[in-house]
């Protein structure tokens, strides 16, 4: 069975760092890109970036760039979101998905989500 | 800001049709990329409802249904359903953000 867990819920300062964590199983997971999606509170999905496990090959979306930095550990099937120095305005919940090849190069497999709430 | 547009709220009483219209533009929908559905129950992750325009997942009933002409696309709910009050958004990539991916604007879908 296809399954991405992620990490759990973050309560942080501005300016603080923060990497979450998307882990995959039951399938390859070197051999399908995953991506992540933002979605802040009561919004829609915004797509951030994507990640490509087997040789870490990472597309940001323009509005993403810079402000986030996209990576994997294929070893232990993880990809992670990271920020340096973070603002009230990154508040959100992260998604990250599977984007399939079956379907159409949709994002066919979801993780829970890891709500990061940033506040003094 | 999203480069497809789609409603912000649709509704229908039950047993009704409803559709959601998403509108892009000849760099994305109408350069002939694929539009993928996702339906956002409450408090859930969004879940694959549509996948390549027109297909769906198995599980997904019947009653859902895509479709895509042009610049624009489109899923129809048939025989509404109480369970069916969502959020729905496509999705679909663009060749000016290189090709990536872009969601819809989203559409929460009310049944009366």
């Amino acid at each position: 069975e296809v399954q991405l867990v992620q990490s759990g819920a973050e309560v942080k300062k501005p300016g603080e760092s923060l990497k979450i964590s998307c882990k995959g199983s039951g399938y390859s997971f070197t051999s399908y890109w995953i991506g992540w999606v933002r979605q802040m509170p009561g919004k829609g999905l915004e797509w951030m970036g994507i990640i490509y496990p087997g040789d870490s090959d990472t597309r940001y979306s323009p509005s993403f760039q810079g402000q986030v930095t996209i990576s994997a550990d294929k070893s232990i099937s993880t990809a992670y979101l990271q920020w340096s120095s973070l603002k009230a305005s990154d508040t959100a919940m992260y998604y990250c998905a599977r984007r399939g090849y079956s379907y159409g190069l949709s994002f066919d497999y979801w993780g829970q989500g890891t709500l990061v709430t940033v506040s003094s | 800001q999203s480069v497809l547009t789609q409603p912000p709220s649709v509704s229908g009483a039950p047993g009704q049709r409803v559709t959601i219209s998403c509108t892009g533009s000849s760099s994305n929908i109408g350069a002939g990329y694929d539009v993928h559905w996702y339906q956002q129950l409450p408090g859930t992750a969004p879940k694959l409802l549509i996948y390549g325009n027109s297909n769906r997942p198995s599980g997904v009933p019947d009653r859902f249904s895509g479709s895509k002409s042009g610049t624009s696309a489109s899923l129809a709910i048939t025989g509404l359903q109480a369970e069916d009050e969502a959020d729905y958004y496509c999705q679909s990539y663009d060749s000016s953000l290189s090709g990536w991916g872009v969601f819809g604007t989203g559409t929460k879908v009310t049944v009366l």
